[in-house]
């Protein structure tokens, strides 16, 4: 079975702070994508970030990283310098290309709040 | 840019009253979604079509049924309302030659009363 897991609800910070969220995920399957998405007050899920299974480098985009490490199964996401803008739910979620649904199972989602 | 609409943001029904919603993604991608979004539950598939005509059951399909009847719109109906459906529902879409990421439209809140 597939699943993801944040085990985080809720977390808030002050402007400038970094934060991290935790992500872990179950799956069997060899080959599978991972995923992070933002939703902000408005409500429409914005894609941030596909890692393949095979590519465990981690990447950083502006004061945006990502940590993947299959050995613990896990694909955490970093916040460097946090901002009010950056307050949202997040989510990360799995898909198997073996399944040709190309559905996606989400984690719980973590809502981040930035205080100025 | 891709672009995935729904047909209302906000939805008040009555209990036992039929419910439509509509989505629309203008990219020509083969699979839909739709999911329904609780605090603490995350997003969980409804049901998905991966071709017109074409529906799969996804994890909570109970009360809940599907129409594609055209490849760029996918329909979920609430044949009977009940107040346990009031949710946020969203829709995605995802091209089949893509490396699985779904783009989705802005929510529909509906609040079943």
């Amino acid at each position: 079975a597939q699943k993801v897991t944040q085990a985080q609800t809720e977390i808030s910070v002050v402007e400038k702070e970094d934060v991290t969220l935790d992500c872990v995920y179950e799956t069997r399957d060899t080959t599978y994508y991972l995923f992070w998405y933002k939703q902000p007050p408005s409500g429409e899920l914005v894609f941030l970030i596909r890692r393949n299974s095979f590519d465990e480098q981690n990447e950083i985009s502006g004061r945006y990283s990502w940590n993947f490490q299959k050995s613990t199964s896990s694909f955490n996401f970093t916040i460097t310098a946090s901002q009010v803008v950056d307050s949202a739910v997040y989510f990360c979620a799995l898909s198997a290309p073996m399944d040709s649904s190309y559905k996606l199972i989400f984690g719980s989602g973590t809502r981040l709040l930035v205080r100025p | 840019d891709v672009k995935v609409t729904q047909s209302s943001r906000y939805l008040v029904k009555r209990t036992g009253e039929k419910v439509f919603l509509e989505c629309v993604q203008d990219m020509d991608h083969e699979n839909m979604f739709w999911y329904r979004q609780d605090p603490g539950l995350g997003l969980r598939l409804i049901y998905f079509s991966y071709d017109v005509k074409m529906k799969e059951k996804g994890d909570i399909p109970e009360g809940y049924s599907v129409s594609r009847e055209k490849k760029e719109r996918f329909s979920l109906i609430l044949e009977s309302a009940s107040t346990n459906q009031t949710s946020m529902y969203l829709c995605a879409s995802v091209h089949r030659s893509s490396t699985y990421e779904q783009y989705f439209g802005p929510g529909t809140r509906l609040t079943v009363t």
